[in-house]
């Protein structure tokens, strides 16, 4: 199998506060893991590319100072909304690629609600 | 420019009737395709993926699609559905560069008459 889980599955926060998700790949490991964001009724953004033990790559638009990526070890990458307000409540889903894989395995997700 | 494009924004069909749910792509070389399925609330499950050899491809929960280059469309089939299909379903292409990014529709929300 590929199971991807992440944690929390879901946060509410005040206005200014950081809040980390953390997205693990539990039966492999993942070279390359994906954040996306998700608005009720729409698709799937992606926010950034994790690599393990290198900077991630972010999308255009994508604030980096503002949602910090790390993928510290071939099972774990984090994202950390920092200052967070109101406009970040969002669904974010990871997912995560096998080395040498062309599939990407999808965690549950996680609903961010800031007051 | 790679796109998907999912003319559908909801379909709904009753409970054992026959589903199919239409995907176009636009990209350069041989795509590599997928079905992803979300129930609310829930992150993606891969329902089936299209690399090459057979266009017709099988998937899970009884699923298939067919890829059709000269259609550039990747249709997603099932002969009868049954009311737990009730979900929101992606069509997606990979950008098969290092970097593995998918690039997705913008859904199809199933919804099933009992």
């Amino acid at each position: 199998g590929a199971v991807v889980s992440q944690h929390p599955s879901r946060v509410i926060c005040k206005s200014g506060t950081s809040v980390k998700i953390e997205c693990r790949s539990l039966d492999f490991q993942a070279t390359t893991m994906f954040w996306y964001r998700q608005f009720p009724k729409q698709s799937l953004m992606l926010m950034a590319t994790s690599n393990e033990g290198s900077k991630a790559t972010y999308e255009q638009g994508v604030e980096k100072d503002k949602f910090l990526i790390n993928h510290a070890s071939l099972t774990l990458s984090t994202l950390t909304v920092t200052s967070a307000h109101p406009e970040d409540s969002s669904f974010y889903i990871c997912s995560a690629r096998r080395p040498l894989g062309d599939t990407q395995y999808f965690g549950p997700g996680t609903r961010l609600t800031v007051l | 420019a790679q796109s998907v494009t999912q003319p559908d924004i909801h379909i709904t069909v009753s409970e054992g009737a026959s589903l199919e749910l239409r995907c176009n792509y636009s990209y350069g070389a041989t795509p590599y395709l997928f079905w992803y399925v979300q129930s609310p609330g829930q992150g993606l499950q891969l329902l089936l993926k299209y690399f090459s050899g057979d266009t017709l491809v099988q998937g899970i929960k009884g699923f298939e699609a067919e890829f059709k280059r000269s259609q550039s469309s990747f249709n997603l089939r099932k002969p009868s559905v049954h009311w737990s299909d009730a979900a929101e379903y992606f069509c997606a292409v990979a950008r098969m560069d290092s970097s593995y990014k998918l690039i997705f529709g913008s859904g199809t929300r199933l919804l099933v008459r009992p």
